[in-house]
């Protein structure tokens, strides 16, 4: 497996501010990815960020609203745009060590006012 | 795409006595099929997992079968203990292009002492 942290932990916001949230893993990996969890809810994947291009984006998530970077092996960011209510949730990163399976992040707990 | 349901939504079982998860999935060129236990306030743990070219694998009190024909897979917990109590999710993936995993919709087991 690997060692995966995120920041931050938690944070509230006010709407219509962004939020960047940061994913470091101890090791390279070549597939990191992004999961939104809402409340009581399973884990929705947002986008595969992919190191030297532009992250892939599943159906009913887009780039203006979360971009994402991927500037090396190691680490990734997701940035929450122009934030409403609804987008309070949990967000966590995963990566995939090579072993064609995925490790999660601890997560970051977003809620907007 | 892929679909992955999951039942029960929600289990109870006297500790000692088993627990049963069942998920279905959509797609028949999926062959990985991962398992993961989250508890409150933590991040999705990997628990066991189990691709296509076997039918059965256990890891001490955990099992997990699939039936590729029929499409469906199922998680076993025997001897169940207070620490078992957690959502778990089923999900689903192409394992061999390292591609996005999709998960069911969750089954929150509790464990009566």
């Amino acid at each position: 497996s690997a060692v995966i942290s995120q920041k931050p932990s938690r944070d509230i916001c006010q709407r219509g501010t962004s939020l960047t949230i940061q994913c470091q893993v101890d090791s390279q990996v070549t597939m990191m990815f992004w999961y939104r969890q809402q409340p009581g809810q399973s884990l929705t994947l947002i986008a595969t960020a992919n190191q030297g291009s532009e992250a892939t984006y599943e159906s009913g998530f887009v780039i203006d609203k979360f971009p994402i970077s991927r500037p090396n092996l190691t680490f990734s960011t997701l940035t929450v745009s122009n934030m409403s209510p609804e987008d309070s949730s949990i967000y966590l990163c995963s990566v995939d060590p090579g072993q064609d399976t995925q490790y999660f992040g601890p997560g970051t707990r977003l809620t907007v006012l | 795409g892929e679909n992955v349901e999951q039942h029960p939504s929600t289990l109870s079982v006297q500790e000692g006595d088993s627990a049963v998860i069942k998920c279905t999935y959509s797609d028949s060129a999926s062959n990985y099929f991962p398992w993961y236990k989250q508890e409150l306030g933590k991040r999705p743990q990997l628990i066991i997992d189990i691709r296509s070219n076997v039918g059965e694998k256990k890891d001490q009190r955990i099992a997990v079968t699939l039936n590729k024909t029929a499409k469906h897979f199922s998680l076993h917990i025997t001897e169940t203990q207070p620490e078992d109590s957690a959502v778990y999710f089923c999900a689903a993936s192409m394992y061999s292009s390292a591609s996005k995993i999709i998960f069911g919709s969750g089954t929150r087991l509790s464990i009566r002492p």
